[in-house]
């Protein structure tokens, strides 16, 4: 069965400096991926996705990801963050019968001033 | 073009009650997913409708139960609440089946007394 881990619960960095977000995927096929985005009492919104050709992809709001098949990884970066980027990342997979999203237990990001 | 909308925004029922949460697809898609987000994790795939029938579940008991209509809206209801159906459920909807990008809506928090 796919699942989908991000192993940091909680992270914490300051304006301006650089980010990265891990995702580990686990599934059998080529992997669709995506990176979604989640402020507090809101639903979800997409930052980028990946579904074929370059494993570098750019998304919203200077946020780009790289599939990397031979780790199963699909790490969110961002050189420069601001203190609206403050939320919940949460990284997915499309898999199963109905192709529905499996979604990871999520990463919370605190920006401090 | 209007998003996808959900209704209630909140509701509050108590342990064996029943409730019917609402949600209105984006304009022009004919796939809707139901989505449980419990405080603190990653939102879990319920079932999806595509032109009115359910062509995927995942690992939620029988009295979680939908319905779609010919406008493509859709309902989820619960029967005989139980503490643990506290969270936000999320709507999703897609332009057709496949493995293409799901637009979520603000969700509905249900709590359960």
């Amino acid at each position: 069965a796919q699942s989908v881990t991000q192993p940091d619960i909680h992270i914490t960095v300051s304006e301006g400096a650089s980010l990265e977000l891990r995702c580990n995927y686990s599934y059998g096929a080529t992997p669709y991926l995506f990176w979604y985005v989640q402020s507090p009492g809101q639903g979800l919104q997409l930052l980028l996705k990946y579904f074929s050709g370059d494993t570098l992809v750019q998304g919203i709001k200077g946020f780009e990801a790289e599939f990397k098949r031979s780790q199963s990884s699909f790490n969110l970066r961002k050189p420069s963050v601001h203190w609206s980027d403050a939320a919940e990342y949460f990284c997915a997979v499309f898999a199963g019968s109905a192709r529905q999203l499996t979604f990871g237990s999520g990463t919370q990001l605190t920006v401090l001033p | 073009e209007t998003g996808v909308t959900q209704s209630p925004t909140h509701l509050i029922k108590t342990r064996g009650q029943q409730v019917t949460l609402r949600c209105s697809s984006q304009s022009g898609h004919n796939t809707v997913s139901w989505y449980q987000q419990a405080l603190g994790q990653g939102p879990q795939f319920i079932f999806q409708y595509y032109r009115e029938e359910e062509n995927g579940r995942g690992n939620f008991p029988p009295r979680f139960s939908g319905l779609q209509f010919p406008n493509y809206s859709s309902e989820l209801n619960v029967n005989a609440l139980e503490l643990d159906d506290s969270a936000l459920y999320l709507c999703a909807s897609k332009r057709d089946r496949g493995q293409n990008e799901q637009f979520f809506g603000p969700g509905t928090r249900l709590t359960v007394l």
